[in-house]
């Protein structure tokens, strides 16, 4: 059985940087059938899509966060990784991540359960 | 990016009823159209990929049906499990994006 599980710090403070850690079992991060994916939304919003990444290491931004975000993997850990910069209080938000499947992307399935980002000033 | 519209927002409905809720893409999406259940402090399941093929235990009163950039999901006989807020999600290019929601509560 696959599963995801977020991790990571609760609080952040504005202009500090966000790191979230996905930790997967049940399927490996190095395999080719899949994209690993960030997704967060803020509270009683819509859902938005921040990214993925391929085992290649190869990436996909939203470009409305490109310039902040990164994501990475370590195969040896089977864990995938959000870094989100100059956090502001639009950032705060519940952070999911997510498989994708590569011959058929936009398959996100499973979730992890999120993990509740806050903002602080 | 392409925008994804659904509707209603919010749908008020008693159990044994069947709803309907539409979305539309703002351009052709061909079938890469997702549908996922989300309900209250828990995160989206995938009911629907894509656009009408039904996820393995999703039960058969979900059905999905569109392509191009009309597309709906249909409810029949619900139960009270159903009652949560759906999400559509478009997958024909990057970045993916979501409709904002309806939310299905009991009349």
């Amino acid at each position: 059985q696959v599963h995801l599980q977020e991790s990571g710090p609760g609080l952040v403070k504005a202009s500090g940087t966000l790191s979230l850690t996905c930790t997967v079992s049940g399927v490996s991060v190095s395999s080719n059938n899949y994209y690993w994916s960030w997704i967060r939304q803020p509270p009683g919003k819509e859902l938005e899509w921040i990214g993925n990444i391929y085992y290649t290491g190869s990436t996909n931004y939203n470009p409305s966060l490109r310039r902040r975000v990164s994501i990475s993997l370590d195969t040896s850990e089977n864990q995938f990784y959000l870094i989100l910069t100059s956090m502001t209080a639009a950032d705060a938000a519940v952070y999911y991540c997510a498989r994708d499947t590569f011959y058929q992307s936009g398959r996100l399935d499973p979730w992890g359960q999120g993990t509740l980002v806050t903002v602080s000033s | 990016d392409i925008q994804m519209t659904q509707s209603p927002s919010s749908v008020s409905a008693s159990v044994g009823d069947t709803v309907t809720i539409t979305c539309r893409a703002s351009q052709v999406i061909s079938n890469w159209l997702a549908w996922y259940q989300q309900p209250p402090g828990k995160a989206p399941q995938l009911l629907i990929f894509p656009s009408s093929t039904l996820q393995t235990g999703v039960p058969s009163r979900f059905s999905g049906s569109g392509s191009g950039t009309d597309f709906t999901l249909t409810i029949s006989s619900l139960q009270p499990e159903d009652f949560a807020t759906y999400y559509c999600q478009q997958s024909n290019s990057f970045p993916y994006t979501f409709g904002q929601g309806t939310k299905l509560q009991i009349k």
